[in-house]
Formats: structure tokens, C-alpha cells, sequence
């Protein structure tokens, strides 16, 4: 196990609906990386969250927005979703040490589906 | 666009057979990670390459990092039951470490 949890495990809605999915890091981690793994493919880098901020992202729309909190927990919030917003949305803890992210350990993720 | 290109993308073999999974990109990466997952959970780490030519031993699995930092592969000796599953390679861009993920190779082995 790495220390990694997400809630919830699994979740349905609807079209245009709004969801949150949360992260809580591993203890000693501050950064925290979520990644939208497809049916079938690997997971695609959706942003990252260092000091509360964000420090890098990837090809996904604004209606995808992040949260970091004082403790390194984090959000995942999706605005308007679609049905291609299905899939396994993980979370990855690591710890940035002299300027450098150190390797990602990944939580079991959140299985979304939109109806 | 960064790109890693994983092969082949599925293998069925028979236990105690060898077999070698790819990793390629036209892109220089400051690390690799080799991943192994299982349905519905999240990606667990097997290995960490950093340095060009790099070989780890982790068992009966071998890693090997390209001389480029563009490529690496994956060989596992005397394949078991228990190494099926989906293996990710994924190389780290930049200094907060963005990951390029690999499609995946499926891997199932059969007794």
C-alpha cells in the first residue's frame, strides 16, 4: 500500500453535473499530481498541486480545476461533465526535495461514470 | 507532443516462458518508472530509472534505461501466474516531474 486514498471508489452522474473527487497524500508527501485514465489506455496528466498552488498542467479544459489544501490533501473538481469524463481518475503523492519531484505514488482511484 | 510508445500491447504466455515488454519515445526524459496494474486499482511502482544505460534487477524482472533516456524495456525471466497484469512505463518531463504514460502492455500467463 502507499499511503495514497481516494474518495469515493466509485461514482455516477449525469451530464452537466459538477463533481468532486478527493486525495488525501502520503505523510511526508507535499505534492499531489491527478491523472484521467481511459478504458483501455494509460493516464493522462491532468495537473499538479505543490504549496496550495498549481505547478504544471496538462491538455484538459478549464472545467477541470484543482484544490490543495494546508495538510497536501486535495480536490478534483469537474464542471459541465461530459460522458468522455468516464473513467479512473488517480492521484499521485510525492515530495518535491531541492527543486525536484521525487517519484509518484499512486492511490487506488476514483471510478467515475457519466450518464 | 510527447509521446512513449509501449509493444507490443498484449502478450499471452505460458508460465516459465521469458518475455521482454518496450518502451520507446522520440522524447529525452529525466527518469522512467515502470508501473504494474491490476483491474480497478491505481498504478504500483516496480522501478525507477534515471541514468542512461541503467540496469535494475528487481527478482526476475530486468529493466534496462536507453543510453538516450529515450527508451527502456522491461524483461522478465521464468514468467509466473502471478506477474499477469497491465505494465506502464511512464517518463518523467520537466522539474515537477510530469508523467507521459505508455498505453500499457496487457500481460496474461497462463499455467
Amino acid at each position: 500500500e502507499t499511503g495514497v486514498t481516494q474518495s469515493p471508489t466509485h461514482l455516477i452522474k449525469t451530464r452537466g453535473q459538477q463533481v468532486t473527487l478527493r486525495c488525501s497524500s502520503q505523510s511526508g508527501h507535499n505534492t499531489v499530481s491527478w491523472y484521467q485514465q481511459a478504458l483501455g489506455q494509460g493516464p493522462q496528466f491532468i495537473f499538479q498541486y505543490y504549496r496550495e498552488e498549481e505547478n504544471g498542467r496538462g491538455n484538459f479544459p478549464p472545467r477541470f480545476s484543482g484544490l490543495q489544501f494546508p495538510n497536501y490533501s486535495s480536490e478534483l473538481n469537474v464542471n459541465a461533465l461530459e460522458l468522455d469524463d468516464s473513467a479512473l481518475y488517480l492521484c499521485a503523492s510525492s515530495r518535491a526535495a531541492g527543486g525536484y519531484q521525487e517519484t509518484q505514488y499512486f492511490g487506488p482511484g476514483t471510478r467515475l461514470l457519466v450518464l | 507532443t510527447q509521446l512513449l510508445e509501449q509493444s507490443p500491447q498484449f502478450l499471452s504466455i505460458q508460465e516459465g516462458e521469458n518475455l521482454t515488454v518496450y518502451c520507446n519515445s522520440s522524447s529525452v526524459f529525466s527518469s522512467l518508472q515502470w508501473y504494474r496494474q491490476e483491474p480497478g486499482e491505481g498504478p504500483v511502482l516496480l522501478v525507477t530509472v534515471v541514468t542512461g544505460g541503467e540496469v535494475k534487477k528487481l527478482k526476475r524482472l530486468t529493466f534496462q534505461f536507453g543510453d538516450a533516456r529515450k527508451d527502456s524495456s522491461l524483461h522478465i525471466t521464468a514468467a509466473q501466474t502471478g506477474d499477469t497484469g497491465l505494465y506502464l512505463c511512464a517518463g518523467a518531463i520537466g522539474g515537477y516531474n510530469k508523467l507521459i504514460f505508455g498505453a500499457g502492455t496487457r500481460l496474461a500467463v497462463h499455467p
